[in-house]
């Protein structure tokens, strides 16, 4: 099945410091997606990318999707404490009939004041 | 602003009975999906359901699984004989057309704990 590769695993950072995770994958996806997951809670859909070399920005955060189509990353600038969590990139392939979303393993950001 | 809820926030079951999770998707929304998330570890897809039948289903999805939209506003998730290794967090989620600009919005999800 498809794989995404997600890194680092964890990071802990300064506050006030940039970071920068990303996701590659062997296969091609159509769609990219960037979550973050609080503690005992869902997914919650920060950035959402549709065409290769796509930019977009959230407030401090800012994804791109990677122009061979198997790549995104996720920066957030000038980190606060309460971008704590575990962020999850998901891509979503062409040829999925049913949406089906593909999740790399999740970034888990901790932020020291 | 509209969201996806679920419930109930936590199931408790001994192995081998049912369990039916539940959600309400985002009103407008038209496709609906279960994922599940096996605790330190990442959100695997379960199924997705489009015009009251199954899209697309993965591996996990076998036949001890079954998804149910029983009236306009629920959708329903029933895992027949539970085992051990069903103990996970489940989420569903909705969007609101298929392919590209038609994001998933995830509940908060069911913390089921099979014993």
């Amino acid at each position: 099945g498809q794989q995404l590769n997600q890194s680092p695993q964890s990071m802990f950072i300064q506050e006030g410091e940039d970071v920068s995770m990303n996701c590659t994958s062997s296969s091609i996806f159509n769609t990219w997606l960037w979550y973050k997951q609080d503690p005992g809670e869902g997914p919650v859909l920060l950035i959402a990318l549709y065409k290769a070399g796509e930019l977009t920005s959230n407030g401090r955060l800012t994804a791109q999707f990677g122009i061979t189509r198997k790549d995104s990353f996720l920066n957030i600038s000038a980190s606060i404490p309460s971008d704590v969590g575990i962020y999850f990139c998901a891509g979503q392939a062409l040829n999925n009939a049913g949406n089906m979303l593909t999740f790399g393993g999740g970034t888990r950001l901790m932020v020291k004041p | 602003e509209p969201e996806v809820t679920q419930t109930p926030s936590h199931q408790v079951t001994q192995m081998g009975q049912e369990v039916i999770l539940r959600c309400v998707p985002i009103s407008n929304h038209l496709y609906f999906y279960w994922y599940r998330q096996i605790l330190g570890q990442k959100v695997e897809f379960l199924v997705s359901f489009y015009n009251n039948e199954i899209s697309e289903k993965s591996e996990i999805f076998d036949d001890q699984f079954s998804v149910e939209r029983p009236d306009g506003s629920n959708f329903t998730l029933k895992i027949r004989s539970t085992k051990l290794e069903d103990s996970a967090m489940y989420f569903c989620a909705s969007s609101a057309g298929a392919g590209g600009a038609n994001e998933q919005f995830f509940g908060p999800g069911t913390r089921l704990t099979v014993l």
